[in-house]
């Protein structure tokens, strides 16, 4: 089946420095990709929509220059998230399709936790 | 604005008995899904219902669309201690099929 990775699993990181998180399909290319982020005991929240080879579409509220989308290759989308902050700690999970198989099917990573000290 | 209500938020249960959890939504979508999620974990994928009146089992659970309604259920058969987890439903939105998802129903199932 297809799979979706995710690195790292998990990073502390301080306050006011960047963090690159990666999302890569690692047997199908997907040309779509969604970021999510979820606090705890809270549900998926939507970030934004990553389309390769152009600029990410990213949802009401979200901060685009603050949680930079990089989708170049059909097989990675990164999200950093610049000068942190505490409030940016949460669980961050990537999901792609595959359309070249079930596209209707979205994979999920298996999520990053991220945690500004 | 798509907006997905679940309820019941939480879900006590005991071990063998039956219920169904619910997931309403706000505008037309043409599809719609069902996660699991454990502790500390993504999520995993249950069911994916495709069209008016899609019905899929697996194993205990049974999942259901109507999309006149914008309502789905997911019917939980003699519940077992390994059901125990954090339910999503996630109808999608738009063309490039994102998802948005409910608030989520904790299922605590007690032996």
């Amino acid at each position: 089946g297809a799979v979706v990775s995710q690195h790292p699993s998990w990073v502390i990181c301080k306050s006011g420095t960047s963090v690159k998180i990666e999302c890569r399909s690692l047997d199908f290319q997907a040309t779509t990709m969604f970021w999510y982020r979820q606090f705890p005991k809270q549900s998926l929240m939507l970030m934004a929509t990553s389309n390769e080879g152009s600029k990410a579409t990213y949802e009401q509220g979200v901060e685009k220059d603050k949680f930079l989308i990089n989708h170049a290759s059909l097989t990675l989308s990164t999200l950093t998230v610049t000068s942190a902050h505490p409030e940016d700690s949460s669980f961050y999970i990537c999901s792609a399709s595959d359309p070249g198989g079930k596209a209707y099917e979205q994979y999920f990573g298996p999520g990053t936790r991220l945690t500004v000290t | 604005e798509l907006k997905v209500e679940q309820n019941p938020l939480f879900l006590s249960m005991q071990e063998g008995k039956n219920y169904t959890i619910y997931c309403n939504y706000s505008t037309t979508s043409d599809r719609l899904y069902w996660y699991r999620q454990d502790p500390g974990k993504s999520l995993e994928s249950l069911f994916v219902l495709l069209s008016n009146g899609a019905v899929k089992q697996e194993g205990r659970l049974m999942a259901s669309l109507d999309t006149k309604a914008r309502l789905s259920t997911l019917h939980i058969t003699a519940a077992v201690h390994d059901l125990s987890a954090t339910y999503f439903c996630a109808p999608s939105s738009g063309a490039t099929n994102k998802l948005i998802f409910g608030t989520g129903t904790l299922l605590a199932v007690q032996p």
